[in-house]
């Protein structure tokens, strides 16, 4: 079964600093991959994505993302974070192929992103 | 510009009082899905349409509808909102169903 995995719930960095947050999934062939960022009270905002070809897939706002098959991870960089980053950040894997489950965005619990000054 | 909307983006309702959160959509997608998100979980999938095709999540609760009259407009009835339906109901969209989802900016509903 698809799974995501965002194991870590709740992350701290200063304006400035690097940032990764990590992304584990489960899926029987390759996935398309996504991370969404999410400002409270607000929707979610796609971020990036992966379907196939280059591993490193850049986003908006400066994000990045690369695919790692042998790891099965998806993990979400920025190399300076500012103030206005600070939100709540979901990875997500849909299911391709057929049925009724086709579509289905499978997301992780999220990681709440807190920026310091 | 092309967008997912919704309205209102504040609902208050009453124990027990059906409710309708509306969505629309300027994308032309013919995917549209409700979810359900509660405090600091992420957010829960109640059903979408695949263009008139409905698609019901197995544990989604009766009380909840939706109605697709045309491509760009979805809807989602509650009809007896209890105090655990108090939550954020967001709208997305895609073009396939194996694409990317574009998210309105939600409905945060408060039951009294």
């Amino acid at each position: 079964a698809q799974s995501v995995t965002q194991p870590d719930i709740h992350i701290t960095v200063s304006e400035g600093a690097s940032l990764e947050l990590r992304c584990n999934y489960s899926y029987g062939a390759t996935p398309y991959l996504f991370w969404y960022v999410q400002s409270p009270g607000q929707g979610l905002q796609l971020l990036l994505k992966y379907f196939s070809g280059d591993t490193l897939v850049q986003g908006i706002k400066g994000f990045e993302a690369e695919f790692k098959r042998s790891q099965s991870s998806f993990n979400l960089r920025k190399p300076s974070v500012h103030w206005s980053d600070a939100a709540e950040y979901f990875c997500a894997v849909v299911h391709k192929g057929r049925g009724s489950t086709l579509g289905r965005l499978y997301f992780g619990r999220g990681t709440q992103l807190t920026v310091w000054p | 510009d092309a967008m997912v909307i919704q309205n209102p983006r504040y609902q208050v309702t009453q124990f027990g009082k059906p409710v309708t959160l509306s969505c629309s959509q300027t994308l032309n997608h013919n995917v549209m899905y409700w979810y359900q998100q509660k405090s600091s979980q992420a957010p829960k999938l109640l059903f979408h349409y695949y263009d008139k095709d409905f698609n019901n999540e197995a544990d989604t609760p009766d009380n909840f509808q939706s109605r697709r009259p045309n491509t760009s407009f979805c809807f989602l009835d509650i009809r007896s909102p209890g105090l655990g339906d108090a939550a954020m109901y967001l709208c997305a969209t895609s073009r396939a169903k194996d694409g990317e989802q574009y998210f309105g900016p939600g409905t945060r509903l408060t039951v009294t």
